[in-house]
């Protein structure tokens, strides 16, 4: 277990409004990694961090923004939600040691988009 | 770039059957190979994990082995249970320095064990 948790699990919100969740870890690992899960499609990742204020673009990042400001937050905003946004999001973490690079994920925020 | 095919499910079998995934995988360098099991509601967990040819990684009675010349790493468990009623990832990660730790996973297989 690597401390994860995600804030809120679920959230009801409107088209067009902003909505930010928070993936907060206890470990003070450097990478960490926001990914959306949907029917069909596996995980997609969409963007991720090596380290406090250093954040990159995943694969589909459109829509979304990040930040880190401390070592154990990693925030996603929806800047303006569309129903297409509805999924399940996780937050994962990896130790970044030499070697393996697994992942560990957080519970994961179930978000639906009116 | 890397990409993971496996087996598209639902996969659905009865208490004690033997259980196989296949995953295959293309990858731009060495990478480490996963499979992780997702339990409804729940955030996907490492299952087991290896690192280089030939290795086998097992956990809770499953297995896979690192096959570099058929680049694949099958999933296969002698006996299942009704508990393993879950969604397998297959995952690879490449272990370059600029990689940033990211892993490239596979559409994910839904496995119905019946009692």
């Amino acid at each position: 277990d690597a401390g994860i948790t995600q804030s809120p699990r679920h959230k009801v919100t409107e088209t067009g409004t902003p909505v930010t969740l928070r993936c907060h870890q206890t470990e003070n690992h450097r990478y960490m990694y926001w990914y959306r899960q949907d029917p069909g499609h596996g995980l997609r990742l969409i963007h991720y961090s090596y380290g406090v204020k250093d954040t990159d673009k995943g694969e589909v990042s459109d829509g979304y923004s990040v930040s880190r400001s401390k070592t154990e937050d990693f925030l996603l905003t929806l800047e303006s939600a569309t129903s297409s946004q509805t999924s399940v999001y996780f937050c994962a973490i990896s130790k970044g040691t030499s070697g393996s690079n697994e992942q560990f994920f957080g519970p994961g925020t179930r978000l639906t988009v009116l | 770039g890397n990409s993971v095919t496996q087996m598209e499910g639902p996969v659905t079998l009865s208490e004690e059957a033997f259980l196989t995934i296949n995953c295959t995988y293309t990858a731009t360098g060495y990478p480490s190979l996963f499979w992780y099991v997702q339990y409804p509601g729940e955030g996907l967990q490492l299952l087991l994990k290896a690192t280089k040819a030939d290795d086998k990684g097992s956990n809770k009675g499953f297995e896979a082995t690192y096959r570099k010349e058929t680049t694949s790493f099958h999933l296969e468990k002698g006996s299942v249970q009704v508990s393993d009623s879950a969604v397998y990832f297959c995952a690879l990660s490449d272990r370059s320095n600029t990689n940033a730790g990211k892993s490239t996973f596979g559409d994910g297989t839904t496995l119905t064990v019946k009692p």
